[in-house]
């Protein structure tokens, strides 16, 4: 009964490698997002989701791209992996603005590791 | 923009004390939702309190209460009678009831002293 689930949790890869982390929200928002968690704690917002359309896209390298195949999903997928993107990253969901309460929901995260 | 800053990167209380984390925020909206979150070294962020800007009595969730100063853009959080459970980094949130964004704090990590 996991309201946010991320797979997988630790990513550990090779700098130019691509790869993708997978986000699903059984609450029944419309809107999602992926964080980015630097190692000084430092949460920084990459991109939202509301109803499968982007709604926010912040100033991040077009490697990364995100993708809703539905309002319940949000993955991540990321090209040529480098260094610096070593980071955990989080997904999480919430309502949609003016239908309710707007926390947001945090899954586990994803804590990937550029080598 | 909407900004929200904690003034305090690092705090520390001794085991069944009380403490207080700071956290300002900067908006010119009227609606708008105020968070705490906890995130402990498992790094699950766990939500611990909300506030409605709207609503005058400020919120409290067990050991856990805030001290909401609409005017002064002010939102700090008291957690008493302190449990080692405690020590984690909190995280203060900010988030309109109109817009899609976000906003967090750069966190202040909360040490608990047995």
């Amino acid at each position: 009964d996991t309201a946010v689930s991320q797979t997988p949790k630790y990513l550990v890869t090779q700098m130019g490698n691509d790869k993708s982390i997978k986000c699903e929200q059984n609450l029944g928002h419309d809107t999602m997002y992926w964080y980015k968690q630097d190692s000084k704690k430092f949460l920084k917002i990459m991109f939202s989701y509301n109803n499968k359309e982007l709604i926010i896209n912040e100033t991040v390298p077009n490697r990364f791209s995100p993708k809703s195949p539905d309002k319940a999903h949000l993955n991540l997928h990321i090209n040529s992996l480098e260094l610096g993107d070593s980071a955990v990253y989080f997904c999480a969901s919430s309502q949609a603005p003016g239908q309710g309460l707007r926390e947001q929901y945090f899954g586990p995260g994803t804590r990937l590791t550029v080598t | 923009a909407q900004t929200v800053t904690q003034s305090q990167p690092e705090m520390s209380v001794q085991e069944a004390e009380t403490v207080t984390l700071s956290c300002t925020y900067d908006t010119s909206e009227s609606d708008y939702y105020l968070f705490w979150y906890k995130q402990p070294p498992s790094r699950q962020m766990i939500l611990v309190i909300r506030q409605e800007a709207y609503k005058q009595q400020n919120a409290t969730e067990n050991r856990f209460s805030v001290n909401f100063q609409k005017a002064a853009k002010s939102f700090s959080l008291k957690i008493s009678d302190s449990q080692l459970g405690d020590a984690a980094m909190y995280f203060c949130a900010y988030s309109s009831n109109t817009g899609n964004q976000f906003y967090f704090g750069t966190g202040t990590s909360l040490t608990v002293i047995p």
